[in-house]
């Protein structure tokens, strides 16, 4: 099955600044990659997805790159807020006939005022 | 609309007993999530279902939970009996039936068992 890794597990970084965070995949069928914001206490909720005919995707502050060949993906956050403080994670959608998500273990990314 | 609903938000049992969680898709909706979120593994799919029918259970842990879809508006997951390593957050989710579509999750369901 699809196994998704992410890194880092945790991210600070300085008001203004630019955050990345990585994940790679194993199933080269894989062509559906969600990234979901999960905030303290709440349910994840979708910011931003990207489809493998796609090398890149921008929404105002947030962007996803997509390198199919080396089977990874990232999630850029630029010019980040205190309110982008909140656990960030990755998926990608099994091939075949289960189509379900498998997430990678997650990002806390703490923005530092 | 509602968003998907769940329900107990909240649950605190004892050791051995029964516990149901209960999930209300959004309307139109015909894919269906179970997910389990700790600390220690993440977010685990459970479960999932199909026009009410289950695809795939391959992440059920054991023999103890087991989970229905009767209708297209109402699916339930049981734990039983229920155990401390159970402990966890529950999320339901829902979606259109293929890939690219969006899944919205519920509130989930805070289980503690005592």
């Amino acid at each position: 099955g699809e196994n998704v890794e992410q890194h880092p597990s945790t991210l600070s970084v300085q008001e203004g600044d630019s955050a990345v965070i990585k994940c790679t995949y194993s199933d080269s069928a894989s062509n559906y990659f969600p990234w979901y914001k999960q905030e303290l206490g709440k349910r994840p909720q979708l910011i931003i997805d990207i489809r493998s005919n796609v090398g890149e995707k921008k929404d105002q502050r947030i962007a996803v790159t997509l390198n199919k060949t080396a089977k990874h993906f990232s999630l850029h956050i630029t010019e980040t807020q205190p309110e982008d403080s909140a656990v960030y994670f990755c998926a990608a959608t099994t091939s075949g006939s289960a189509r379900q998500l498998t997430f990678g273990s997650g990002t806390q990314l703490t923005v530092l005022p | 609309d509602a968003g998907v609903i769940q329900s107990p938000r909240h649950e605190v049992t004892e050791m051995g007993q029964e516990v149901t969680l209960r999930c209300k898709p959004i309307s139109g909706h015909n894919s269906l999530f179970w997910y389990r979120q700790t600390m220690m593994r993440g977010l685990e799919l459970l479960i999932y279902f199909n026009n009410n029918v289950p695809i795939d259970d391959s992440g059920m842990p054991e023999d103890r939970f087991s989970a229905k879809m009767p209708n297209a508006s109402f699916s339930t997951l049981k734990i039983q009996p229920s155990e401390p390593r159970d402990s966890a957050v529950y999320f339901c989710a829902s979606s259109r039936q293929g890939v690219g579509n969006e899944q919205f999750f519920g509130p989930g369901t805070r289980l503690t068992v005592l």
